[in-house]
């Protein structure tokens, strides 16, 4: 049982946007940044999101993130087929004294 | 360009030792300004961080390994190493490692692509 709590699905047609969301507790998403990362398989997994909502260079503008207070959500407009994809969110939680991520949402382009 | 791989045994045997490197190629492991993890993701199940190196050798581990888990450093191969002991068919999963930037929230920001370890005899 993951830390964080994501949807273990998504869906959505092309040209749609989806939104995930990330539930965490004071120790984690509440006191800490949230990351996201999205994975295919067979390929290195890739940052799309951090500090809650910044975009590493390369990352299309149609990925955002957004929080408050212990939830988190990742946003993605315009909806592509290759947005097919695993999507985690994760973040530092202090009684852990590590990170912890949500359990994946795996995101079906329709 | 940075680049980290993964590299070890595919194939382990109960109570016995897992290990794996990552070589990082585009970047010092001993810069200063970033970190290492390890991460695993077991068949099916979501990420699970395994624990953090500093360029110093320093190290932090999940709680839930940490009896079990050595994380290493060779900076004259650029290249730091995983240790998982006495380990259970629960410990089959891939196998990732990842930098840590500082400078994006602590984000990992570049991964390897991951190796896919099985525990069985």
């Amino acid at each position: 049982q993951s830390v964080l709590t994501q949807p273990p699905s998504a869906s959505g047609t092309p040209g749609q946007k989806v939104t995930i969301s990330c539930s965490g507790s004071s120790s984690n998403i509440g006191s800490h940044t949230v990351n996201w990362y999205q994975l295919l398989p067979g390929t290195a997994p890739k940052l799309l999101i951090y500090t809650d909502n910044q975009r590493p260079s390369g990352v299309p503008g149609r990925f955002s993130g957004s929080k408050s207070g212990t939830s988190a959500a990742l946003a993605i407009g315009g909806l592509q087929s290759e947005d097919e994809a695993d999507y985690y969110c994760a973040a530092w939680d202090d009684s852990l004294n590590g990170w912890v991520f949500g359990g994946g949402t795996k995101l079906t382009v329709l | 360009q940075v680049q980290l791989q993964e590299s070890g045994p595919g194939l382990v045997k109960p109570s016995q030792t897992l290990s794996l490197s990552c070589t990082v190629s585009g970047a010092s492991i001993s810069s200063n300004r970033y970190y290492w993890s390890w991460i695993r993701q077991p068949a099916g199940q979501g990420l699970e961080w395994i624990g953090r190196l500093y360029s110093n050798g320093s190290t932090n581990y999940t709680p839930s390994l940490k009896s079990r888990v050595t994380i290493s450093i060779d900076t004259s191969k650029n290249l730091f190493s995983l240790d998982l002991t006495s380990v259970t068919a629960a410990d089959t999963a891939i196998y990732y490692c990842a930098r840590v930037s500082g400078f994006r929230g602590h984000a990992f920001d570049i991964w390897g692509q991951g190796a896919m370890v099985t525990v069985s005899s």
